[in-house]
C-alpha cells in the first residue's frame, strides 16, 4: 500500500495568516493526489485534485503544488472559515490513502 | 439538487450483519464510479471499497475483503453496502463517495460526499 505521511497533524494560525500543509508519498502517485477539507460532523469535501486543479467553486486562496512524491497545500489569507482538518489522498492506485490529517486551528 | 443520501447504519453485534444504502439524485449515477470510505470516531478516512459504473469491477481494502460485499442498482440509483463478521473496528460513519471523473474507478478523486451513516458494533 501507498503510505501518506502527512504533516503538521495540527497547526494554529490567525484571520489573514498563510498555512501550508505537506504531504509525502511513499512512492510515485503520478500526480494523483488530492486535498480534502472537513469539519466537524460533515463530509469532507474536496478542494483540489490532480495536486494542483482547484475544485470548481474553492476560493483561489487555496493552492496545490508537488515536488516529486511531496505535495504542498498552502491557504492563503486564512479565514474564519477555513478552520477546519484536511487531508490529502493518493488517487493513483488501490487502495486508496489518506494522510492522518491536519486540524487547522485557531490561534 | 445533486446529493447522496446514507442509510441503513445502527447497532450491530460482533459477528453481525448490516446493509448500508446509498441513494444518489441529481446525476446520472451510472455514469460514475462509487466508493465507500470510513471514519471511526475521532480518526482518519479510510478507502473501504469501489464499483465502476456499470459494477462490473470492484474493490476492497484488504481490511474489509471476504467480509464486505459493495454493489449498485442502477435502475434504482442505489449504492449498497453489505457488511458480514462484523468487529468492533468497523465501527465508523460510512460514507458514500461519486468519483470525479467517470465510470471507472480509477483515478479515485471524490467529488461528492454523503451526509454519512454510522455503524456501531458492540456486544
Amino acid at each position: 500500500d501507498i503510505h501518506m505521511t502527512q504533516s503538521p497533524s495540527s497547526v494554529s494560525a490567525s484571520v489573514g495568516d498563510r498555512v501550508t500543509i505537506t504531504c509525502r508519498a511513499s512512492q510515485d502517485i503520478n500526480s494523483w493526489l488530492v486535498w480534502y477539507q472537513q469539519k466537524p460532523g460533515k463530509a469532507p469535501k474536496l478542494l483540489i485534485y490532480a495536486a494542483s486543479t482547484l475544485q470548481t467553486g474553492v476560493p483561489s486562496r487555496f493552492s496545490g503544488t508537488e515536488s516529486g512524491t511531496d505535495f504542498t497545500l498552502t491557504i492563503s489569507n486564512l479565514q474564519p472559515e477555513d478552520f477546519a482538518t484536511y487531508y490529502c489522498q493518493q488517487a493513483n492506485s488501490f487502495p486508496y490513502t489518506f494522510g492522518r490529517g491536519t486540524k487547522v486551528e485557531i490561534k | 439538487e445533486v446529493q447522496l443520501l446514507e442509510s441503513g447504519g445502527g447497532l450491530v453485534q460482533p459477528g453481525g450483519s448490516l446493509r448500508l444504502s446509498c441513494a444518489a439524485s441529481g446525476f446520472s449515477f451510472s455514469s460514475y464510479a462509487m466508493s465507500w470510505v470510513r471514519q471511526a470516531p475521532g480518526e482518519g478516512l479510510e478507502w473501504v471499497s469501489g464499483i465502476s459504473g456499470s459494477g462490473y469491477s470492484t474493490y476492497y481494502s484488504d481490511s474489509v475483503k471476504g467480509r464486505f460485499s459493495i454493489s449498485r442498482d442502477n435502475s434504482k440509483n442505489t449504492l449498497f453496502l453489505q457488511l458480514n463478521s462484523l468487529r468492533a473496528g468497523d465501527t465508523a460513519v460510512y460514507y458514500c463517495a461519486k468519483v470525479l471523473y467517470s465510470d471507472i474507478l480509477n483515478p479515485g478523486d471524490f467529488d461528492l460526499w454523503g451526509r454519512g451513516t454510522l455503524v456501531a458494533v458492540s456486544s
